[in-house]
């Protein structure tokens, strides 16, 4: 089993849908939390940073529950651009950081 | 401002050789973090550094993978006798915080493509 699990999609859903990608970590000493968004053939670059309370960017919103060890990312209002496919990351204070696989996106007219 | 650069971006080796890839972070950032991804996955932990010590190298797969920053700012990961399974994307990234810390991002550089024939 992954450290760090996603749901690998893909999800393809229309302009203006809601979206929501989950993903679960196994190592309970975890720390900090993260989305990233990676493109086709780029780096990943951050989306966002996960808060205890949860939080939310404009049209993402992020959610962490410790207890069960899940981290989702709710997109409202998907755009063109939002196509891509989008990372969980895990830090531990030792600072290693375990991605997932990604879950890929397609947004379509 | 420059953001993290690698080199060489793509790398084609024949098995047996030894390899070097080289990593310039963002100036000044304090963490630098190797990893290996293939493609449909995301990446893989390797090896990082705070400054200049290597604080965690368990994500290095065996002996023949080695990383060093000496001077706390370029570094270099060397694989030796390069084997076909080594082929992948090779990234660093960068972060201006001590590794660990709630809200570091890590900045990526582009990427060295290795193929091993």
């Amino acid at each position: 089993r992954k450290e760090v699990e996603q749901d690998p999609g893909p999800f393809n859903v229309p302009e203006g849908a809601t979206v929501a990608f989950n993903c679960t970590y196994s190592n309970s000493a975890s720390q900090s939390f993260f989305w990233y968004r990676q493109d086709c053939r780029k780096e990943p670059k951050l989306l966002m940073s996960v808060y205890s309370s949860g939080n939310e960017d404009g049209r993402f919103t992020a959610q962490l529950n410790r207890a069960s060890q899940y981290i989702s990312l709710l997109i409202r209002d998907s755009k063109l651009s939002d196509s891509a496919t989008y990372l969980c990351v895990v830090n531990t204070n030792a600072g290693k950081s375990t991605f997932g696989d990604g879950t890929t996106l397609t947004v379509k007219p | 401002g420059a953001g993290v650069s690698q080199s060489p971006r793509y790398k084609v080796t024949k098995r047996g050789q030894d390899v070097a890839l080289r990593c310039d972070p963002i100036s000044g950032h304090v963490s630098l973090y190797w990893y290996r991804q293939a493609l449909g996955q995301g990446p893989e932990f390797l090896t990082y550094f705070n400054y200049e010590a290597q604080q965690d190298k368990s994500g290095l797969p065996n002996d023949r993978f080695s990383a060093e920053r000496p001077e706390g700012s370029i570094s270099t990961l060397t694989i030796q006798r390069t084997e076909q399974r080594d082929s992948a994307m090779y990234r660093c990234a960068s972060s201006s915080f001590t590794s660990g810390i709630m809200g570091d991002t890590q900045y990526f550089g582009p990427g060295t493509r290795l193929t091993v024939l």
